[in-house]
């Protein structure tokens, strides 16, 4: 039972390189979410999938780029880190569908830091 | 724009003590489903309850019952007898039934249960 895997689980970047956050879910699910979670913070969302082929910017989207490679694949890239963007990212997936009250499924986060 | 509050930053008790979790939400839909999630030391998220926004009924899971009240916009999560196990950030959230559906987190409360 993988649930929602995310590689890596640990990282540390310098200002100025970029990185790719894999996430890959085994449920079938057709939603995938990216969230940052900042102490004190709850988790808020960077960019989200409804579908294959499909994304849309969330709340705090800007210095990310996402990519929906197939419904079970949502990869979140970084093209030029910076310090602010040090923190814990978890990667999400439901059943979006008329029941919308299914619960998110999370990844075990990643832990990234930029110097 | 929707928001959850969750005023109580962080919690101590003692062990066997009932623990009383606040959470108030703002939305504008009339549909919408509330969650709580538990992220134990280790770092996961662990989903525990949902409750969709006609069901105003109490609901009670061993130790664990939730009092949602539409009147007031809560949805207070209890822990009865307290165990260090316990011992967790917890996040309430909501999610809308139409359009973007990704959680909207509150900034979560520190539960420390002491032996």
């Amino acid at each position: 039972n993988a649930g929602v895997t995310q590689t890596p689980k640990f990282q540390v970047l310098k200002t100025g390189q970029s990185m790719t956050l894999q996430c890959a879910q085994d449920m079938n699910h057709n939603s995938m979410y990216w969230y940052r979670q900042d102490p004190g913070m709850g988790l808020r969302l960077i960019y989200y999938s409804a579908s294959e082929g499909t994304t849309d910017k969330g709340e705090v989207p800007n210095g990310y780029n996402v990519s929906r490679l197939n419904k079970r694949e949502f990869s979140l890239r970084l093209e030029s880190a910076a310090p602010s963007q040090t923190s814990v990212y978890f990667c999400a997936s439901s059943e979006l569908s008329q029941y919308s009250n299914q619960p998110q499924h999370f990844g075990d986060g990643t832990r990234l830091s930029i110097l | 724009a929707q928001k959850v509050t969750q005023a109580q930053t962080e919690i101590s008790v003692v062990e066997k003590e009932d623990v009383t979790l606040d959470c108030v939400y703002e939305t504008r839909d009339t549909t919408y489903y509330l969650f709580w999630y538990k992220q134990p030391p280790s770092g996961e998220l662990v989903f525990l309850i949902r409750r969709n926004s006609f069901d105003e009924q109490n609901e009670i899971s061993g130790r664990y019952s939730w009092n949602f009240q539409k009147s007031t916009s809560s949805f207070n999560f209890t822990i009865t007898a307290s165990q260090v196990v316990d011992s967790a950030v917890y996040f309430c959230a909501l999610i809308k039934d139409t359009g973007r559906r990704a959680l909207t987190f509150g900034s979560g409360t520190r539960l420390q249960v002491q032996p």
